[in-house]
């Protein structure tokens, strides 16, 4: 049972380049996010989607746009990347109303 | 807006010993709480979550934490630390607002000594 997928694990990009994390998850769940941790900050939401078709602001949107591909997909893409958007990038899913959060194994981009 | 305050950046307790991380919340309404684990390299698990009733809740590995509204908090505890536990730990306040908007705290990293 995979759970939550990203890809890739690991980037590095030059200022101005941009890319997409993919993520994917096989539970069946309504809800997807994207988090940003970087030390001493925790986690930050960027985007996060309650069911197919919605996506929502979280607390640091700016820089980054989501796209709900179908229930089982959420992207990010950073379309033209700042050495400020180095972190590492966590997809997560739940079931609505539940709040448990399933993590993926996260994604450390580099900006240049 | 909900927000976590995790006090402590990081504490060192000796194996065996007990252990007790701090959290506050903000939160207007009733909040739902939650404790996660996160080891080196790794995502995060759900440890336990408080979402209403009993004001102690426990969870996996032997934490347990307690709600307490008047105070706005919502602690860790373990009565005996194993060396295994050392890792970081975040507590989070969740809102439903359409969807279910999870909020994180800064983390406190547990370093355990023999």
């Amino acid at each position: 049972n995979a759970g939550v997928t990203q890809t890739p694990k690991f980037q590095v990009l030059k200022t101005g380049q941009s890319m997409t994390l993919q993520c994917a998850q096989d539970m069946n769940h309504n809800s997807m996010y994207w988090y940003r941790q970087d030390p001493g900050m925790g986690l930050r939401l960027i985007y996060y989607s309650a069911s197919e078709g919605t996506t929502d602001k979280g607390e640091v949107p700016n820089g980054y746009n989501v796209s709900r591909l179908n229930k089982r997909e959420f992207s990010l893409r950073l379309e033209s990347a700042a050495p400020s958007q180095t972190s590492v990038y966590f997809c997560a899913s739940s079931e609505s109303g539940s709040g448990e959060l399933f993590f993926g194994e996260g994604s450390r981009l580099t900006v240049l | 807006a909900q927000s976590v305050t995790q006090p402590d950046i990081h504490i060192t307790v000796s194996e065996g010993a007990s252990l007790e991380l701090r959290c506050n919340y903000s939160y207007g309404a009733t909040p739902y709480l939650f404790w996660y684990v996160q080891s080196p390299g790794q995502g995060l698990q759900l440890l336990l979550k408080y979402f209403s009733g009993d004001t102690l809740v426990q969870g996996i590995k032997g934490f347990e934490a307690e709600f307490k509204r008047s105070q706005s908090s919502f602690n860790l505890r373990k009565p005996s630390v194993h060396w295994s536990d050392a890792a970081e730990y975040f507590c989070a306040v969740g809102a439903k607002s359409g969807g279910f908007k999870t909020i994180f705290g800064a983390g406190t990293r547990l370093f355990v000594k023999a």
